[in-house]
């Protein structure tokens, strides 16, 4: 069966440290990955998705940017944070395939930039 | 441009009374899949159903229900005889059939608490 994993579970930030969440997938190959924030009490916000290693889309300009440097790991860095940084990430797979492919969730980042 | 409308933002019911969450879509593609999700306190948000426009059949598991209306665009949730358990945020989302990436919208989700 397939997990996915994040880490941290939780993490307090000074405004302008840098930042880098993990995320890794068991279980299957080439999965397409995603990074997504929930601000407090809102929805989804997709940031990055990705279909292969070093394949990265962006889908909001951002200080934030995401890597893939191998086929089941997707890291979420930053240089500098910002307070609007703070959020819920979560990262998500998908198996390829041609058409309504399910995003299954890890268990995700708590982020808070103070 | 798909959109998703989860227009009851909260919802609280007394344990084993019935309720319905909805949900209204918009899109232009004739194919596309409509999801569920549960997000509990925990915050890690858990798939529940998947449905593509083909497929119109209702769909019940166990005490969770869902009803898939073309005609209205919505695809409503029913749970019947409601826990505790179920306290949490529920998420509908539509992804359309182009090949590659799916791109996901998610509804801003109804947030549901079962008082015991």
């Amino acid at each position: 069966s397939q997990t996915i994993h994040q880490w941290p579970a939780t993490l307090v930030q000074p405004v302008g440290s840098p930042l880098s969440l993990e995320c890794t997938v068991e279980g299957t190959s080439n999965p397409n990955l995603y990074w997504y924030r929930q601000a407090a009490g809102r929805g989804l916000q997709l940031l990055f998705y990705s279909v292969g290693i070093g394949q990265i889309s962006s889908e909001v300009p951002q200080n934030l940017s995401a890597s893939r440097p191998q086929d089941r790991q997707f890291i979420l860095s930053s240089k500098k944070l910002l307070l609007s940084d703070s959020g819920f990430y979560l990262c998500a797979w998908s198996r390829p395939e041609s058409g309504g492919e399910t995003q299954y969730f890890g268990p995700g980042t708590r982020l808070l930039v103070l | 441009a798909q959109k998703v409308t989860q227009a009851q933002t909260e919802i609280s019911v007394v344990e084993k009374e019935d309720v319905t969450l909805d949900c209204v879509y918009e899109t232009r593609d004739t194919t596309y899949y409509l999801f569920w999700y549960k997000q509990p306190p925990s915050g890690e948000l858990v798939f529940l159903i998947r449905r593509n426009s083909f497929d119109e059949q209702n769909e019940i598991s166990g005490r969770y229900s869902w009803n898939f209306q073309k005609s209205t665009s919505s695809f409503n949730f029913t749970i019947t005889a409601s826990q505790v358990v179920d306290s949490a945020v529920y998420f509908c989302a539509l992804s359309d059939s182009s090949g590659g990436y799916q791109k996901v919208t998610f509804g801003t989700g109804t947030k549901l608490q079962v008082i015991p």
